[in-house]
């Protein structure tokens, strides 16, 4: 499979707990974005990176969350002390390069209890 | 206001109709845009890009007026697996920022 992988699938965490995704882009894709979606909403957007950089960050990433993508391929989301208001799908997307179509991973469903 | 907006819905059509989404954005430096489809509780999945010409593919035609500021999308002769959520993208901040309006949400009824 040649698509945008994201694990876990799903993630069902108690509050205050860490949780950690991980975004495998499609190879030799330039830019990869996070995206978190809550029910009856688009996809609100979190941050991305060109290669192994981080060029942008939401106001919604708040302290609390924090992106790598280390070596430009793999990236990862990390959530510290969750709340319940982190419930939502969480959305992998990478394109080739700036200004073209990207391509979604099938998400991770967080919930936080 | 927000980058993209849309008119969340829903569109209610029977089979065979004629359906048409509108979508507006606010930076008139956005150059690129997309619309996608969504299913329930699944990925954002590319239905086709927005030219300034226009475009179609099948059933499905796309439209960009950079004066109005507005996207549109035109479904013929809709089918019952045309139902779903369709989102209208753009690139803003600069071509760097994928936003998303909130999606509008068709269902194509017998």
């Amino acid at each position: 499979d040649t698509g945008v992988s994201q694990n876990p699938r799903h993630k069902i965490t108690k509050r205050g707990q860490n949780v950690t995704f991980r975004c495998d882009p499609i190879s030799e894709h330039n830019r990869l974005y996070w995206y978190r979606q809550t029910l009856g909403q688009g996809p609100e957007f979190l941050t991305y990176f060109q290669n192994e950089a981080q060029l942008e960050k939401s106001r919604l990433l708040s302290d609390r969350f924090s992106a790598e993508r280390p070596k430009g391929s793999f990236s990862t989301l990390e959530i510290q002390r969750t709340e319940q208001g982190d419930s939502a799908m969480y959305l992998c997307a990478s394109s080739p390069w700036t200004d073209t179509e990207a391509f979604f991973g099938q998400g991770t469903r967080l919930t936080v209890v | 206001r927000k980058e993209v907006e849309q008119d969340p819905g829903p569109f209610n059509v029977p089979e065979g109709a004629t359906v048409a989404f509108n979508c507006t954005y606010s930076n008139s430096a956005s150059q690129s845009f997309f619309w996608y489809r969504q299913d329930c509780r699944k990925e954002p999945k590319l239905l086709m890009s927005v030219y300034s010409s226009g475009n179609e593919d099948g059933r499905f035609t796309a439209q960009l007026n950079r004066a109005s500021q507005y996207i549109s999308l035109l479904i013929r002769d809709s089918k019952l697996s045309d139902s779903a959520t369709y989102l209208c993208v753009g690139f803003t901040g600069g071509g760097n920022k994928l936003t998303f309006g909130t999606g509008t949400q068709l269902k194509v009824e017998l």
